[in-house]
């Protein structure tokens, strides 16, 4: 079945660094795939997305690109902030008519000033 | 913001007892979802709504059931609370019409069985 791997957490960066958290995955056909965030104590909420190969999904200077090849969305940014300490999950719906998410096990993010 | 509530958002019950769970969205929209989030697990699919009185199973659907008596409210029951069903619960909705699928969350329950 469909299924997504993030790397594992946590991860731990000095304010202004540079941000790679990997995620691939694998799905049949042609999955529609998302980055969500989880701050400490609320929700998740839609951080960004991608829906066809080569697309790049953008948000808060959050970058990710579908890689149809090597089945990859990793998620970058260039410059991370204290404000970006989170939770951040990799995920995609597949080709099945529920559109269930389907998730990675999130990758813990701390940003040190 | 998608219009979400979830009720309680906190609960602490007592294993073999009922728990009822509430979602409820203001938009009308078709599908709604019951996630599970557990440590090292993400988040994974206890059962969906397509529909009033249409629902399905997800792939952790065991020792729960579900109800859509009407489009605004998908509430999740534990008719027999056991302490592997300590989690912190979210109900989702798909837009309709969207056409990348993507999914809007509640804040969340946090239930503890004891």
């Amino acid at each position: 079945g469909d299924s997504v791997t993030q790397m594992e957490g946590p991860v731990t960066l000095s304010e202004e660094a540079f941000l790679t958290i990997n995620c691939t995955y694998t799905a049949t056909g042609y999955p529609s795939l998302f980055w969500y965030v989880q701050y400490p104590g609320e929700g998740l909420q839609l951080l960004l997305k991608a829906t066809k190969a080569d697309d790049k999904g953008s948000n808060k200077g959050f970058e990710a690109t579908y890689r149809k090849e090597t089945t990859s969305f990793h998620l970058e940014k260039g410059s991370v902030q204290v404000s970006d300490s989170a939770v951040y999950f990799c995920a995609l719906i597949g080709m099945d008519s529920s559109y269930k998410l389907i998730f990675g096990s999130g990758t813990r993010l701390l940003v040190r000033p | 913001d998608a219009g979400i509530t979830q009720s309680p958002r906190h609960k602490v019950t007592e294993t073999g007892t009922p728990v009822t769970l509430r979602c409820h969205q203001t938009e009308n929209h078709r599908y709604m979802y019951w996630y599970r989030q557990d440590p090292g697990h993400g988040l994974r699919l206890i059962h969906y709504s397509y529909g009033v009185k249409d629902t399905d199973k997800g792939e952790v659907s065991d020792g729960y059931s579900v109800s859509r008596s009407k489009t605004e409210d998908f509430l999740l029951t534990l008719e027999s609370a056991t302490s592997s069903q300590t989690s912190v619960y979210f109900c989702a909705i798909r837009p309709t019409g969207t056409s990348s699928n993507e999914q809007f969350f509640g804040p969340g329950t946090r239930l503890t069985v004891l």
